[in-house]
């Protein structure tokens, strides 16, 4: 069964930093690219930025909000996907979900259960 | 940036009713599409890649169809289960965007 689980979530001051992981079981890491969703609340989804397999480069792409701020890593060897948060501002706040790539294109088919970032001071 | 417009942002049916929900995107996408359900305090569920490809286990009164900037999500006879919010999403190139949401609501 694939699983992902996200850890790392809390309360964080604005203009600091967090760091998110996820870890995915019963699926091969390696292989797959990784995403960050996230969702304010009350509000709809919004993509926050993706990294590819290290075969497709381990490049990294982010939408416009987190780009400069976030960034995001893999460990391939604990099968772990990382989103580091600089910067934060309140509009931060959210849960984050870490989602992985279907083989067959950047939708995505499985999903955590979501990290709670609140940025308050 | 590709911005994905969904309509109507919400809807009231009944038990048994056709619906359709569209959603546009700013400029082509070919068939880069994806539909997910999303009920309160849940996950999002994958309902529909490629635009109209049915994900593993998801019931057949759901149906997608559509390609370059308009789509549709069709559910054929609206059961007690699927009053949720849908989403759709552009995967055809980065940054990746999802519509705003529909949701629908038992009338």
């Amino acid at each position: 069964e694939v699983q992902l689980v996200e850890s790392g979530g809390g309360l964080v001051k604005p203009g600091g930093s967090l760091r998110l992981s996820c870890v995915l079981s019963g699926s091969t890491f390696s292989n797959v690219w990784m995403s960050w969703v996230r969702q304010a609340p009350g509000k709809g989804l919004e993509w926050v930025g993706r990294i590819k397999s290290k075969k497709d480069g381990e490049t990294t792409d982010f939408a416009a909000p987190a780009k400069g701020r976030f960034t995001i890593s893999r460990d391939d060897s604990i099968n772990t996907v990382y989103l580091q948060m600089n910067s934060v501002k309140t509009e931060d706040t959210a849960v984050y979900y870490c989602t992985r790539g279907a083989p067959s294109g950047s939708f995505y088919d499985y999903w955590g259960l979501g990290a709670l970032v609140t940025v308050s001071s | 940036d590709i911005q994905m417009t969904q309509s109507p942002s919400s809807l009231s049916a009944s038990v048994g009713d056709r619906v359709t929900l569209t959603c546009r995107a700013s400029q082509g996408i070919s068939n880069y599409l994806a539909w997910y359900q999303q009920k309160p305090g849940k996950v999002p569920k994958l309902l529909i890649y490629a635009a109209s490809t049915l994900q593993s286990g998801v019931p057949s009164r759901f149906s997608g169809s559509g390609s370059g900037t308009d789509f549709t999500l069709t559910i054929s006879c609206l059961q007690p289960e699927d009053f949720a919010t849908y989403y759709c999403q552009n995967y055809n190139s980065a940054p990746l965007t999802f519509g705003q949401g529909t949701r629908v609501e038992i009338k």
